[in-house]
């Protein structure tokens, strides 16, 4: 399999569960990010890592928890939430070397409702 | 904070019409401006990543241009078609450390006629 993948694709939870969403990229970058879409507004950065070290954390509240293993998997885990969290979740990679151009290759995102 | 700006916010074409739409960002401290097309329902592909001022770059029917002095890029897509019809996001990247991290906008949603 190629590219980024995420899953899963669609999750609707309950304010008390605890999930997680899980992104895997099989092109040998670098960096992993965590993005969040709202209806009317650009995409958030929410995380960072590069080198599977946290090099950013956008002021995201503690309830969301990420969490890089490798350079190829990147987690989100999930609890406590609140309705104002259901989005998209978008997971991007890219290389972090410093003659590119640092292109993101994008998956295809996890839609999260909060009930 | 970084402001990118995308105007406009969502345009109608008429398939065949040429169109084009602006990004305007920090003229400061600048690195890259990136273009992403996202079609419903996909991923974000990366179109164009630009670095110097005055670049001009084409793919096809879709071809971007970049001022960094006064912080603007224009995408030009010429007889648009249907298949042309999605959200295009511009993102900045600052220089020095991190400059792999991109601010966004918006984005401008087009929707070709058939």
């Amino acid at each position: 399999e190629t590219g980024v993948t995420q899953t899963p694709r669609h999750l609707v939870m309950g304010m008390t569960n605890k999930k997680s969403l899980k992104c895997e990229q099989h092109l040998g970058h670098n960096a992993m990010y965590w993005y969040k879409q709202s209806a009317k507004k650009p995409l958030e950065l929410m995380f960072v890592y590069n080198f599977k070290e946290q090099t950013e954390n956008n002021s995201v509240p503690s309830r969301f928890s990420p969490e890089c293993p490798n350079s190829s998997h990147l987690f989100l885990h999930l609890h406590t939430l609140q309705p104002e969290d259901s989005a998209l979740y978008l997971c991007a990679s890219s290389p972090t070397d410093s003659s590119g151009t640092y292109e993101q290759y994008f998956g295809p995102g996890t839609r999260l409702t909060v009930t | 904070i970084l402001n990118v700006e995308q105007s406009p916010q969502s345009l109608h074409v008429q398939e065949g019409d040429s169109t084009n739409f602006t990004c305007s960002f920090p003229s400061s401290n600048f690195y890259a401006l990136h273009w992403y097309r996202w079609e419903t329902a996909k991923s974000p592909e990366a179109l164009f990543v630009m670095t110097l001022n005055g670049d001009e770059k084409k793919k096809g029917r879709i071809s971007a241009t970049l001022n960094t002095k006064e912080g603007y890029s224009y995408l030009y897509i010429k007889g648009s078609q249907p298949e042309d019809s999605a959200t295009y996001l511009c993102a900045f990247a600052k220089s020095g450390a991190g400059s792999y991290q991109l601010t966004f906008g918006k984005g401008t949603k087009l929707s070709v006629i058939p």
